[in-house]
């Protein structure tokens, strides 16, 4: 069965770092990519990026580029998403997802940031 | 970047109605559009990709076509479990943009 399980639900304040994981089991981590897609609250679905496993590959969509790094430890199957400096913004859930071709087949539970002074 | 306008933003249906949700792209992807449907404060669920092919365990009510810039999922007879926000995606090219929902309520 496939599965993806990710970090639980962080509280931060604006400026600190933070990293969430997503750890994978049920198929082989290095035959797909893992999408990042992020909920704010009362809204959307928005595509982050998504990050190869074997080389840690990366393809960002606009809106978080330069933002967030994300990369994958392939040796424990588990796929990360990290900030340097968190914003109020940020604040939202991140789901990661298995991604066939673009089609994202498989969905973490998301992890819930918070970040507020 | 693929532009995904979602249409309409909301509706209102009754149980056993036929919903039809659009979705049009500002280029053409061939067939490269897949549908999600998310529950309130659940995780998103993949219900159709390719356009038209129905994830498994997906029930047969759900179907997608595809015409040109304009693809569509409809739902025949509507059921109370598939009260939920629909968000189609296109997977043709990165960044594989969402459209912005279609949230359907009851009437």
């Amino acid at each position: 069965e496939v599965q993806l399980v990710q970090s639980g639900a962080q509280v931060k304040k604006p400026g600190e770092s933070l990293r969430i994981s997503c750890q994978a089991s049920g198929y082989s981590f290095t035959n797909y990519w893992i999408g990042w897609v992020r909920q704010m609250p009362g809204k959307g679905l928005e595509w982050i990026g998504i990050v190869y496993p074997p080389d840690s590959n990366t393809r960002f969509g606009p809106a978080l580029q330069g933002q967030v790094t994300m990369s994958a430890d392939k040796s424990i199957s588990t796929a990360y998403l990290q900030w340097s400096s968190l914003k109020a913004s940020d604040t939202a859930i991140y789901y990661c997802t298995r991604s066939r071709s673009g089609i994202f087949d498989y969905w973490g539970q998301g992890t819930l940031v918070t970040v507020s002074s | 970047d693929i532009q995904m306008t979602q249409s309409p933003s909301s509706l209102s249906a009754s149980v056993g109605d036929r919903v039809t949700i659009t979705c049009r792209t500002s280029q053409i992807i061939s067939t490269y559009l897949n549908w999600y449907q998310q529950k309130p404060g659940k995780v998103p669920k993949l219900l159709i990709y390719g356009a038209s092919s129905l994830q498994s365990g997906v029930p047969s009510r759900f179907s997608g076509s595809a015409s040109g810039t304009d693809f569509t999922l409809t739902i025949s007879g509507l059921q109370p479990e598939d009260f939920a926000t629909y968000y189609c995606q296109q997977s043709y090219s990165t960044p594989y943009t969402f459209g912005q929902g279609t949230k359907v309520d009851v009437k």
